[in-house]
């Protein structure tokens, strides 16, 4: 198993573009969740979905962040326009049932927005 | 939505010593995990311990769960340099968040 796959492992752009992360889950999993860490606010979750759908968005800080999930395997998550506060490191993580089981995460994007 | 949170954020060891970290939370819960993570790297899952649960093995690993407490501890025997990572609890309670994380040194 390849485990959480996620491109690319490091994005550096400018303020105002737009970025898109990519996350491939592990194949058989239902759900899929993103998180950003940094040093400031620690490990948040940004959204989480199930079976492809979007279930908690809570997370998400502002409009400027979307995130789909179109089949079970692949999900992106886009900030449009960026800025450098989004700069921080972005986990996918799945896992093979729901919220509350274990979760397998990605080796993350760290994403630097100057 | 609640977190779990660790305590100390920071503990430095000797190789060979024992490490004890807690994590309490506010609400009822189903569960609670504790994870690692290694500089730059993902989050990796250790254990999961339900709320019927009170103690819980995994090799080095034993993790305590006291619900009327609210509060779990996770300890870690015979440390080696390797263990030196950060290690986080989560606890789901309808939601999972979570915490900062206690961040453990261990020295060669």
């Amino acid at each position: 198993d390849a485990g959480v796959i996620q491109s690319p492992r490091h994005e550096v752009t400018e303020m105002g573009q737009e970025v898109t992360l990519r996350c491939k889950p592990i194949s058989g999993h239902n759900s899929l969740f993103w998180y950003r860490q940094t040093m400031m606010r620690g490990l948040e979750l940004l959204i989480y979905f199930n079976n492809n759908v979007p279930i908690d968005d809570s997370g998400m800080p502002e409009d400027r962040f979307s995130a789909k999930m179109p089949n079970a395997s692949f999900s992106t998550l886009k900030i449009q326009p960026s800025e450098p506060r989004d700069s921080a490191v972005y986990f996918c993580a799945s896992s093979r049932t729901s919220f509350y089981n274990e979760q397998f995460f990605g080796p993350g994007t760290r994403l630097t927005v100057l | 939505s609640q977190q779990g949170e660790e305590d100390p954020q920071a503990l430095s060891i000797q190789e060979g010593e024992n490490a004890t970290m807690n994590c309490s939370y506010k609400t009822s819960i189903n569960n609670l995990q504790w994870y690692r993570q290694n500089s730059g790297r993902g989050l990796v899952h250790l254990i999961l311990i339900r709320s019927n649960e009170r103690e819980k093995h995994s090799g080095r690993l034993r993790v305590t769960l006291d619900t009327s407490k609210k509060s779990s501890s996770l300890l870690i025997t015979a440390s080696r340099a390797a263990d030196t990572a950060s290690y986080f609890c989560a606890t789901d309670g309808g939601d999972m968040r979570f915490g900062a994380g206690t961040r453990l040194t261990v020295k060669p």
